[in-house]
């Protein structure tokens, strides 16, 4: 159980583009997901906390209108990147809170963005 | 502020073998959760173990094992009879409870079993 999937899990898109990242918690619904971006041999650093019907969370320093999150459901968040530029190019990893007594965090596979 | 610190950037153990991660953190909070990830060359995070602050008995995952030391702040984990596929970067983290459940994050610990 607590399985979070995410897609697509590699895209390569143009510079000036956009590109749309899905993550869905597929058997268990989830009031709050989490958006990561991960570089290489790095640990994880928090963008945006996902609340399902609420506006995101941003960390400081992430800039919303450039990194735009949607949390319709209760199982599926997506992170559009607007305007993608070859400085974005990272690892990106969706978690789905999995609420109750532990809290814990699942993670989905990831997806792999480069700009070209 | 809380800080999770990983000390041990890269370590490395026999197959078979015993090893054991380090990790300590600080936070002023009384309720918490912590935990273990582990993230192989696949990059997908795993769940390896999960501790609740509110225990005093340590939390064991098959061959995989904490030492909780609320005291002291720590939080390490032991890997018995170490499998290759336990080649992975670690990644220590702990969330504070009923606050939304952000977690914080180690620098993560790159564990590599020689065979």
């Amino acid at each position: 159980g607590a399985v979070v999937s995410q897609h697509p899990s590699r895209v390569i898109c143009k510079s000036g583009t956009s590109v749309k990242i899905e993550c869905r918690s597929l058997d268990f619904q989830a009031t709050t997901m989490f958006w990561y971006r991960q570089f290489p041999k790095q640990s994880l650093m928090l963008m945006a906390t996902s609340n399902e019907g609420s506006k995101a969370t941003y960390e400081q320093g992430v800039e919303k209108d450039k990194f735009l999150i949607n949390h319709a459901s209760l199982t599926l968040s997506t992170l559009t990147v607007t305007s993608a530029h070859p400085e974005d190019s990272s690892f990106y990893i969706c978690s789905a809170r999995l609420a109750g007594l532990t809290d814990t965090q699942y993670f989905g596979p990831g997806t792999r963005l480069t700009v070209l | 502020a809380q800080t999770v610190t990983q000390s041990q950037p890269e370590m490395s153990v026999q197959e078979a073998e015993t090893v054991t991660l380090s990790c300590t953190y600080d936070t002023s909070e009384n309720n918490y959760y912590l935990f273990w990830y582990k993230q192989p060359p696949s990059r997908q995070m795993i769940l390896v173990i999960r501790q609740e602050a509110y225990k005093q008995q340590n939390a064991t995952e098959n061959r995989f094992s904490v030492n909780f030391q609320k005291a002291a702040k720590s939080f390490s984990l032991k890997i018995s009879d170490s499998q290759l596929g336990d080649t992975a970067m670690y990644f220590c983290a702990f969330s504070i409870s009923n606050t939304g459940n952000q977690f914080y994050f180690g620098t993560g610990t790159s564990l590599t079993v020689i065979p």
